[in-house]
């Protein structure tokens, strides 16, 4: 199975921040990298996939880069709506399909 | 407007099973693969099972493989999960989710349903 990493575990944040999210995959899963933002009490919502591709919708805030096995999701200009719990996801391999365990940001 | 709602879940004593739909609407299921995640209680995504177009392959994960059945009823646009021989492990919010087809990106999310195994 293909492992995913995510660091920090939880990140402190103001308004206005820049904040990094990084995600290591056990091995390569070359572009096959999804990014999902929940919020309390919510399903996951699909941010990034394909590593760099916004979903729709999303805003330009956010985004993605990496491929391999490192991988990044960067939040600027954080807004009080972006503190939430966000997750990678291989979907390279499967199965299992696997998740980063989540990085808090509060 | 593209939805999944998901229904069934409720208390299951232990050894008993369940039986969660997911229901869509402004879209298709059959045009999609779909999948089944769960969340046990203050802990990270597990993906449970997913299912192809026509029912024809069907993918588990290994803590429910011999335990759970993903199905898909596209005449009434439903997915479907049963699951048996159930533990307090798999007390946890099931989602349903669509696959955007070709990455295992999961584009639309039903809001969840509670399972909570207990005596």
């Amino acid at each position: 199975d293909i492992q995913m990493t995510q660091s920090p575990s939880s990140l402190s944040a103001s308004v206005g921040d820049r904040v990094t999210i990084t995600c290591r995959a056990s091995e390569t899963i070359l572009n096959f990298l999804n990014w999902y933002q929940q919020r309390p009490g919510k399903a996951p919502k699909l941010l990034i996939y394909g590593a760099n591709t916004l979903q729709s919708g999303v805003p330009s805030r956010f985004s993605g880069s990496g491929s391999g096995t490192h991988f990044t999701l960067t939040i600027s200009d954080l807004q009080v709506e972006d503190f939430a719990t966000y997750f990678c996801q291989q979907g390279y391999s499967s199965p299992p399909i696997t998740f980063g365990q989540g990085t808090r940001l509060e | 407007e593209v939805q999944l709602v998901e229904s069934g879940g409720g208390l299951v004593q232990p050894g008993g099973s369940l039986r969660l739909s997911c229901t869509a609407s402004g879209f298709t299921l059959s045009s999609d693969w779909m999948h089944w995640v769960r969340q046990a209680p203050g802990k990270g995504l597990e993906w449970v099972a997913r299912i192809n177009l026509d029912g024809s392959s069907r993918l588990y994960a290994v803590s429910v493989k011999g335990r759970a059945t993903i199905s898909r009823d596209n005449a009434s646009n439903t997915l479907l999960l049963l699951m048996n021989s159930l533990t307090p492990e798999d007390t946890a919010v099931y989602f349903c989710a669509r696959d955007r087809g070709l990455d295992e990106a999961f584009d639309v999310w039903g809001p969840g349903t509670l399972v909570t195994v207990s005596s």
